[in-house]
Formats: C-alpha cells, structure tokens, sequence
C-alpha cells in the first residue's frame, strides 16, 4: 500500500534556528513530491520536485529530493514566528494526479 | 490567495442527512480533486474530476460521488451521512489531470456531522 510518512510529527524551536523536516515514500508509479505548508484552512503550496538532487529554494525556505533513498527534506533557515505551521509532504501516483499526503509536521516556532 | 473557492465554510449536519459542497477552481485549470482532512492528518484524495469525467477515486464509499460541470467547478456530495464524515473537505485544482502540475487548494469547508 502506498505510504508516506513524515518527521518529526512535531518541533518546538526558537526564532533564528533551522530546521529540517523530513519525508519518506513508498509509492508506485511516482510522479512528483510536493510540500505544502498549512496554516489555517488551505495548504499554501510551496515546492514541487520531480528530479533526483536538484534543491530548489524559496528564500530561507530549500528542498531536495533523494530517489534512491526515497525521501524528501524540507529545510528552514533562520526560523520566524510567521513560520509555525503544518508542513505536508505530499507524493503524486500515477496518471491520476492523486496526491499521497504525510500525516504532516507541525512546527511551532517560540518568539 | 490561489483563486480557488469553496463554499460554504462551515456546515452542520445531522447523521444520515445528505450535504453537497461546492468548488470553484482557479481560471484556466481544468481540473479538480478533492480531499478529506480528519483532525491532525493528513488530506485523504476522495477523487479528480477532469473534463467532467471522473478521472482517479481513492479509497472512499460510493455515498461519496462528485460532478464536474462545463465551466470546471465542481461538487461532492456525501449521503448517509455518518460521524466520521466530519472533516475538513479541501478542493484542489490544476491546470491538468497529471504531468506534474501543481496543486492548487481552496481554503476548505469544514464539516460536522452530530
């Protein structure tokens, strides 16, 4: 059965630190690895990846995709308040577009 | 904001009643998928809609169908409704079925079912 599954469930940091999240799949038929970071109601999208070793960034915010050991991470860099939320790393399967989302990390950055 | 729309925001049913949820999808995407959110998971895919036709059902009832009009917004409908159907239903579109296009969500329609 198709899983994904992400680390830590939770973390509590202080403002300034980094943190990485991290992601692992098992999936047939892959497409892509997305993240996603949910605040209230919409996860906002943040990455999409689909090639081995490449990392793409968004200002404090990068992310990499590791095919061989089927896994993802998601790194932020000197952390802020506005940071805290729900992280999802979700994989895409087949030729449906059928998202498979992580049970999410929910992150808490403290002032 | 992705322009993608759901409506209502909130809503309460009674078990066994029946809801229809709307989606707006953003302009230009021809595509909508929808997902159950139970507190602290993550979304579950329901089923995509693309062109109108169902397209990729996960692991759900058939009291869980969907429709797709011309214009690409969609609905869920639940009958039957039972206490596990509360959730959070978020509505996703894209530009195409698949070939890696991102995933757009709307801001979600919260359902409880007493």
């Amino acid at each position: 059965e198709d899983k994904v599954v992400q680390s830590p469930l939770s973390l509590v940091v202080h403002e300034g630190d980094t943190v990485t999240l991290n992601c692992s799949y098992e999936v047939t038929n892959f497409r892509s690895l997305l993240w996603y970071k949910q605040e209230k109601k919409a996860p906002t999208f943040l990455f999409m990846l689909t090639s081995s070793g490449i990392e793409k960034k968004s200002g404090r915010l990068s992310s990499i995709l590791d095919k061989k050991e089927l896994s993802s991470i998601l790194n932020i860099t000197a952390t802020q308040t506005g940071d805290s939320a729900i992280y999802l790393c979700a994989v895409e399967s087949g030729n449906t577009g059928k998202l498979i989302f992580g049970q999410g990390t929910t992150l808490q950055v403290k002032p | 904001e992705t322009g993608v729309t759901q409506s209502p925001t909130h809503l309460i049913k009674t078990r066994g009643q029946q809801v229809t949820l709307r989606c707006s999808s953003q302009s230009g995407h021809n595509t909508v998928s929808w997902y159950q959110q139970a507190l602290g998971q993550g979304p579950q895919f329901i089923f995509q809609y693309y062109r109108e036709e169902e397209n990729g059902r996960g692991n759900f009832p058939p009291r869980f169908s969907g429709l797709q009009f011309p214009n690409y917004s969609s609905e869920l409908n639940v009958n039957a409704l039972e206490l596990d159907d509360s959730a959070l239903y978020l509505c996703a579109s894209s530009l195409q079925a698949s070939g890696t296009y991102e995933q757009y969500f709307g801001p979600g329609t919260r359902l409880t079912v007493t």
